[in-house]
């Protein structure tokens, strides 16, 4: 069964460093989204896409986030100027209908210090 | 916007006895209702949803029901398993958003054999 991938597995930075997290979507899917996960917490919302334009964010998804799909496979989450709050699970996930997301990745663990 | 209560935040069930997962929601526009799992250390996994228009969905031991004039909606799980023991998460969409999710805190799900 296809799955969502995801890279790196734990991406660590120093503070005010950019990352690029990394997915590729199940082939057939055509909603792509990313959630965060602070440990122990909530999976919180930070934004869907579609058609190759932002379809919603949340107040998470500041400035200082961008999505981009940079070929037919990869779809990729850019943080510029990473804070510690930052530290987090980041599921990418994607889904074939508009329903929400149906198939998570597992996960890039995103270590600030 | 919405907001989502899930309770308990864990659940200690006996192999074989059922479990009960309630959650409730605040916003009367939303209309679609996802349960997901989640192992330790693993990525989200959806296991049943609902849609407004619908009261109840079941799939082998597990099931869902959906109380829109109360707002809130339950996950069933009966003669439980070891397997069955993870944290599982509720979620409603964001009033009739199709993309944007708000999740529970999640339940954590004791199997005692």
């Amino acid at each position: 069964e296809p799955e969502v991938t995801q890279t790196p597995s734990h991406q660590v930075t120093q503070m005010g460093q950019e990352v690029i997290l990394r997915c590729v979507p199940i082939s057939n899917h055509l909603y792509f989204y990313w959630y965060r996960q602070i440990l122990g917490q909530k999976v919180e919302f930070l934004v869907s896409f579609y058609n190759n334009e932002i379809s919603e964010k949340s107040e998470i998804f500041d400035d200082q986030f961008s999505v981009e799909r940079p070929d037919g496979s990869n779809f990729t989450l850019k943080i510029r100027s990473t804070k510690l709050e930052d530290s987090a699970m980041y599921f990418c996930a994607s889904s074939e209908y508009q329903v929400g997301p149906g198939s998570f990745g597992p996960g890039t663990r995103l270590t600030v210090t | 916007g919405e907001n989502v209560e899930q309770h308990p935040s864990t659940l200690s069930v006996q192999e074989g006895d059922s479990a009960v997962i309630k959650c409730t929601y605040s916003d009367s526009a939303s209309n679609y209702f996802p349960w997901y799992k989640q192992e330790l250390g693993k990525r989200p996994q959806l296991i049943i949803d609902i849609r407004s228009n619908v009261g109840e969905k079941k799939d082998q031991r597990i099931a869902v029901t959906l109380n829109k004039t109360a707002k809130h909606f339950s996950l069933h799980i009966t003669e439980t398993q070891p397997e069955d023991s993870a944290v599982y998460f509720c979620a409603a969409s964001n009033g009739d958003s199709n993309y944007q999710l708000i999740w529970g805190a999640g339940t954590k799900l004791i199997i005692k054999p």
